[in-house]
């Protein structure tokens, strides 16, 4: 039973313009949402988080937006770069245990 | 700081046979995780340490897959014996404390088992 769910594989997207990588899960209990980056041959890397308590956060070209409701969390990445190429992995976590629990990924590739 | 540091990169061992994985952590990082990532699919926890003791192990295969994490620091992830199944990249992660959001990952054992 896949709690995370990332159901765009891949998703190619022009330099310069907006990326929206999408992600769904159905474990109501999940309290905070992640976001990691990952390159070939390396581990994933933290990218950007969200509370549940919250419906958005920013950093830099990077936001992330949470509709409990939906139980549906996006990323937005404005303006793409290539160097943003990579996989995009949403996670969450649920209560004190502060375990991963992680989607399939979305390979994201910005073309020059 | 130094990151999380995995030895080796690379593993390929025929099945039924076994295999160790290590992992070093940040210094003075109290959580440590194992993760494992199949082709094609998001990383799925294994086990989670807190210093030396097991707080999690319920998705770990206790008939070949053991892991212990002595002296609060180093750990070993071992596999014995593998399955073809087996093949992934098995990732160690760590954090200051379990109630911190973040994680720092290690770049990965990645195991072939032919």
């Amino acid at each position: 039973d896949q709690q995370v769910k990332q159901n765009s594989p891949s998703l190619s997207v022009q330099e310069g313009r907006i990326s929206i990588l999408n992600c769904d899960y159905t474990n109501s209990m999940f309290d905070y949402f992640l976001w990691y980056k990952k390159y070939p041959a390396e581990g994933p890397t933290f990218l950007i988080s969200i509370s549940s308590i919250k419906d958005k956060n920013e950093d830099g070209r990077f936001t992330v937006f949470l509709n409990k409701s939906a139980k549906h969390l996006s990323l937005h990445i404005v303006p793409s770069q290539p160097g943003d190429s990579a996989v995009y992995f949403c996670a969450a976590m649920e209560g004190s245990a502060r375990q991963l629990t992680f989607g399939s990924g979305t390979q994201l590739t910005v073309l020059p | 700081e130094a990151g999380v540091a995995q030895s080796p990169r690379y593993k390929i061992i025929e099945k039924r046979q076994s295999v160790a994985f290590w992992c070093n952590p940040i210094s003075g990082h109290a959580t440590l995780y194992w993760y494992q990532q199949i082709l094609g699919q998001g990383p799925k926890l294994l086990i989670q340490f807190q210093n030396n003791g097991v707080v999690d192990d319920s998705q770990l295969p206790k008939d070949r897959f053991s892991a212990e994490r002595l002296k609060g620091v180093d750990s070993t992830l071992k596999i014995q014996p593998a399955k073809l199944e087996d093949s992934a990249v098995y990732l160690c992660a760590s954090s200051r404390d379990r109630t911190n959001y973040g994680y720092t990952f290690g770049s990965g054992t990645r195991l072939t088992v032919v």
